[in-house]
């Protein structure tokens, strides 16, 4: 079975800090592996997708992230935050079988101060 | 592109109202739409999968006969949440996808509140 596992549900820095978003992913076959980013009352925007291509992947507003099949992580990353980047962020997984939904995990808070 | 518009963004309507909310893709053709409910502070739950053309498949715990989820067309599902209560108020997004293992679309979700 496919799984996420988000590491803290709250990271906080400040303004210009990196950011580190920790994601844990189990899968029995190679997965696909997403990063969203949701604003209070709004739905999830893509950030990011990992597609066996290139293991290091960029996104979307300066981030991206790295797969590590041997620590299977796929943890995001941003060199510099900005205070419009505070919001909720999550890591899917794409289902085992075919037709089935991303599997997401609980969600990290990010939190940036000036 | 990948835009999937949802709507209405709010409702606030009397308990024993039924509700129906509209999922569009605008740009693409989405083979499969999905709906989730997501509480304050949590993570997204999947409530049913649909695909053209074919009946809902709905998660463990959800009544379908509560949500009714019609997927008529490759670009449009409605989620209608009926005889709705106070228990329902919460809030409800859709996502579309064009294949599986694509990544999912999301609208920018519906707000329900039941009085």
């Amino acid at each position: 079975a496919q799984s996420v596992t988000q590491l803290g549900s709250h990271v906080s820095v400040s303004e210009g800090a990196l950011v580190l978003l920790r994601c844990n992913y189990s899968s029995s076959v190679p997965p696909y592996l997403f990063w969203y980013v949701q604003y209070p009352n709004q739905g999830l925007q893509l950030l990011l997708k990992y597609t066996s291509a290139a293991t290091l992947v960029k996104g979307i507003n300066g981030f991206e992230a790295e797969f590590k099949k041997s620590e299977t992580s796929f943890h995001l990353t941003k060199p510099s935050a900005h205070m419009s980047d505070a919001a909720e962020y999550f890591c899917a997984v794409s289902g085992y079988q075919a037709g089935t939904a991303l599997i997401f995990g609980k969600g990290t808070t990010l939190s940036v101060s000036s | 592109g990948a835009v999937v518009s949802q709507h209405p963004s709010r409702v606030i309507c009397k308990s024993g109202t039924s509700v129906k909310i509209e999922c569009r893709s605008l740009d693409f053709q989405a083979t499969t739409m999905f709906w989730y409910r997501q509480f304050p502070k949590q993570s997204l739950m999947l409530m049913a999968t649909s695909n053209e053309g074919s009946k809902a498949t709905y998660e463990q715990g959800v009544e379908k006969d509560k949500f009714l989820i019609n997927h008529a067309s490759l670009t449009l599902s409605t989620l209608t949440v009926t005889s709705a209560h106070p228990e329902d108020s919460s809030f409800y997004i859709c996502s579309a996808r064009e294949g599986d293992y694509q990544p999912q679309h999301f609208g920018d979700g519906t707000r329900l509140s039941i009085l």
